[in-house]
């Protein structure tokens, strides 16, 4: 139990297909962050909500829509996939995206999406 | 853009062996953060380190900050198959509180 769930935990969608992401976080934290991990790449960065504002789009394409209806929440709303689109996708949420020379902190990350597009 | 090295990428070891994973950056690091992945798991959070020089230790992992903090490593004492996993490093630097992720290590133990 990390305080951060996320579901679906496996989809698989057609490319034309319209699904959504969600995650939630029971740690009281005010920052969330979309994170895509395949294999052999770093975690990539795709959106940071800071009080539930959008803080960083990280030149994601439009077919990835985010949305932080609070602090609490955040989805990930995908229509027209491409198949390299396929991973696992992390959310994660911190205390803050810190400030004032302090790091972000610690992630709390969700047990991912695995998300298969064919 | 700015790019943290994490080697090696993989390493096998026997169980009780010593295991040792660094990340190398070009530029002065704020900070830098470690994390475990389980396979088929998420990123658990391990450490921070803030100060130059910095050691910390958690049971048998050894964590350190290079003195330029431009350096990282994390050592594992006599491993055990538990330590299995994916071993991610992750920086921020200058007033960019962007995490950069290394490509991680993953560590197999053979019992």
């Amino acid at each position: 139990e990390t305080g951060v769930t996320q579901t679906p935990r496996h989809l698989v969608m057609g490319m034309t297909n319209k699904k959504s992401l969600k995650c939630e976080q029971h740690l009281g934290h005010n920052a969330m962050y979309w994170y895509k991990q395949s294999a052999k790449k770093p975690l990539e960065l795709m959106f940071v909500y800071n009080f539930k504002e959008q803080t960083e789009n990280n030149s994601v394409p439009s077919r990835f829509s985010p949305e932080c209806p609070n602090s609490s929440h955040l989805f990930l709303h995908l229509h027209t996939l491409q198949p390299e689109d396929s991973a696992l996708y992390l959310c994660a949420s911190s205390q803050d995206t810190g400030g004032s020379g302090r790091g972000t902190g610690e992630l709390f990350f969700g047990e991912g999406s695995r998300l298969t597009v064919l | 853009g700015q790019q943290v090295m994490q080697i090696p990428q993989y390493q096998h070891v026997q169980e009780g062996e010593d295991f040792t994973t660094y990340c190398n950056s070009s530029t002065t690091l704020s900070n830098i953060q470690w994390y475990k992945q389980r396979p088929g798991g998420h990123p658990v959070f391990l450490i921070q380190l803030v100060k130059s020089g910095e050691v910390k230790k958690q049971k048998r992992l050894t964590f350190q900050f290079g003195e330029a903090k431009k350096n990282s490593s994390l050592h594992i004492t006599a491993t055990q198959t538990t330590d299995v996993g994916t071993y991610f490093c992750a920086a921020e630097a200058g007033n960019n509180r962007k995490l950069i992720w290394g490509l991680g290590t993953s560590l197999a133990v053979n019992p």
